[in-house]
């Protein structure tokens, strides 16, 4: 799977839009972005997932650019409880199950 | 519909001892994998089973480690003779089946809360 890069950490004012970046210049056709986040030691969570186009859903929204080298993962009104480890991951699509690579993430915190 | 459960959510053993973490996946969930998280770190793969199948157990140790998918029941993963360590956050995550006659697709895998575990 293609490695990604993350910053270690980032600030957000509550209310405000948190906008966390992730590279995967390395990304081939087939593989799919994933983000995930980790609260505090609990499970991690499933946030969205995409191939190319632009997604949304209640949680959060992903912006993939047009070369599929960079995509960012938007909350757009962070809450205290948005503050978590945010994990970018990029997977190949397969005909049977495989494993997702954690690296680092990016520490989000979500300031009052 | 319940999410993946963890038990226990918190195990201590002594060195030596046996620890026996069991994972119950969604319900329709018929693939399940194991991670371990160890202090400060990010999530490490150990292991991918389908009922009565080990598909993938390539992140798991060569020894003391074992994991199983029973036809009826929950996952477990075994560790033989612990040492300290082995201390850490335990998760499991399921997948739905994948519907025969599909060839690719993505299957999102949802998480359980974890069971951390201390060896003294």
């Amino acid at each position: 799977d293609a490695k990604t890069t993350q910053p270690p950490s980032m600030d957000c004012a509550e209310g405000r839009a948190a906008n966390l970046p992730c590279n995967h210049s390395t990304i081939s056709g087939n593989e799919y972005v994933y983000w995930y986040r980790q609260i505090h030691s609990q499970g991690p969570q499933y946030i969205i997932h995409g191939l190319k186009n632009n997604e949304t859903n209640e949680m959060a929204s992903l912006i993939i650019t047009e070369d599929r080298k960079s995509s960012t993962l938007i909350l757009p009104h962070a809450t205290l409880r948005d503050t978590a480890v945010y994990y970018c991951i990029v997977r190949v699509a397969s005909n049977y199950g495989q494993n997702f690579v954690f690296g680092p993430g990016t520490r989000l915190s979500v300031l009052p | 519909n319940a999410g993946v459960m963890q038990n226990p959510r918190h195990l201590v053993r002594r060195r030596g001892q046996e620890a026996r973490l069991r994972c119950s996946p969604m319900k329709g969930h018929s693939h399940v994998y194991w991670y371990r998280q160890l202090p400060e770190e990010g999530l490490k793969f150990m292991v991918y089973l389908q009922k009565e199948n080990i598909i993938d157990e390539s992140g798991m140790p060569k020894e003391r480690f074992s994991a199983e998918f029973p036809k009826e029941g929950p996952s477990i993963l075994r560790i033989q003779q612990v040492v300290r360590g082995d201390s850490a956050a335990y998760f499991c995550a399921s997948s739905p089946l994948r519907p025969s006659g599909r060839t690719t697709r993505q299957e999102t895998q949802y998480f359980g809360p974890g069971t951390r575990l201390l060896v003294l």
